[in-house]
């Protein structure tokens, strides 16, 4: 049963590290959506790219993030410097068309210490 | 600038009994999702409506998507401790890069 994965389950980096999260997609899926979500509150949009092509990047700082979808190879959400307020849990989520469902991978949680 | 609102935020009843969630906004969308939610876990799909008016069932759930494609519910019967978790409902629309999220309903069913 091919998924969407995310990997880590769980990472832990010291202030000032870099944090490099990993999505696969669904098979056959080409629409990669990132979002992050803090205790007690929803699910907040980052970025939205296609193959090779980020579409929205919106709702992502502009400073220290960064995402990617190669050609080959899962999307990668990069926070570089991490500061405390990074903590919180990454979702990634594909869809095989724009706008239509989503389905989300088991996310990361990101702690900052 | 939430698009979606939920009600109620939280929701704590007594197994057997029903309940229903709303999912409420001014704009409208080309679709709309329902997502369980549980601890440490992703959003798992339960089910997507498009059409104005459309009703899905899913077991004890029943989902609605409101005539003008403004808002949804989702009513369970008979809740069981398994219906625990956040429910969340989400929408797409068509000039949209992103599945908008409601706030979240956390519904506890008690044994």
């Amino acid at each position: 049963n091919a998924g969407v994965m995310q990997n880590p389950r769980h990472l832990v980096r010291r202030r000032g590290q870099e944090a490099r999260l990993r999505c696969s997609p669904m098979k056959g899926h080409s629409h990669v959506y990132w979002y992050r979500q803090l205790p007690e509150e929803g699910l907040k949009f980052m970025v939205y790219l296609q193959k090779e092509n980020i579409i929205d990047e919106s709702g992502m700082p502009k400073e220290r993030f960064s995402a990617e979808f190669p050609k080959e190879g899962p999307s990668i959400l990069r926070i570089q410097q991490v500061v405390r307020g990074d903590s919180a849990a990454y979702f990634c989520a594909s869809s095989g068309q724009a706008n239509t469902e989503a389905f989300f991978g088991q996310g990361t949680r990101l702690t900052v210490v | 600038t939430q698009l979606l609102e939920q009600s109620p935020q939280f929701l704590s009843i007594q197994e057997g009994e029903n309940l229903t969630v709303y999912c409420n906004s001014s704009s409208v969308f080309s679709s709309l999702q329902w997502y369980r939610q549980e601890p440490g876990e992703g959003p798992v799909l339960l089910v997507t409506v498009v059409t104005g008016g459309e009703v899905k069932k899913l077991k004890r759930l029943t989902f609605q998507f409101g005539d003008a494609r403004k808002d949804s519910s989702l009513h369970i019967t008979a809740a069981q401790p398994g219906d625990t978790g956040l429910y969340l409902c989400a929408g797409a629309r068509h000039t949209g890069n992103q599945f908008y999220f409601g706030t979240g309903t956390s519904l506890t069913v008690i044994p």
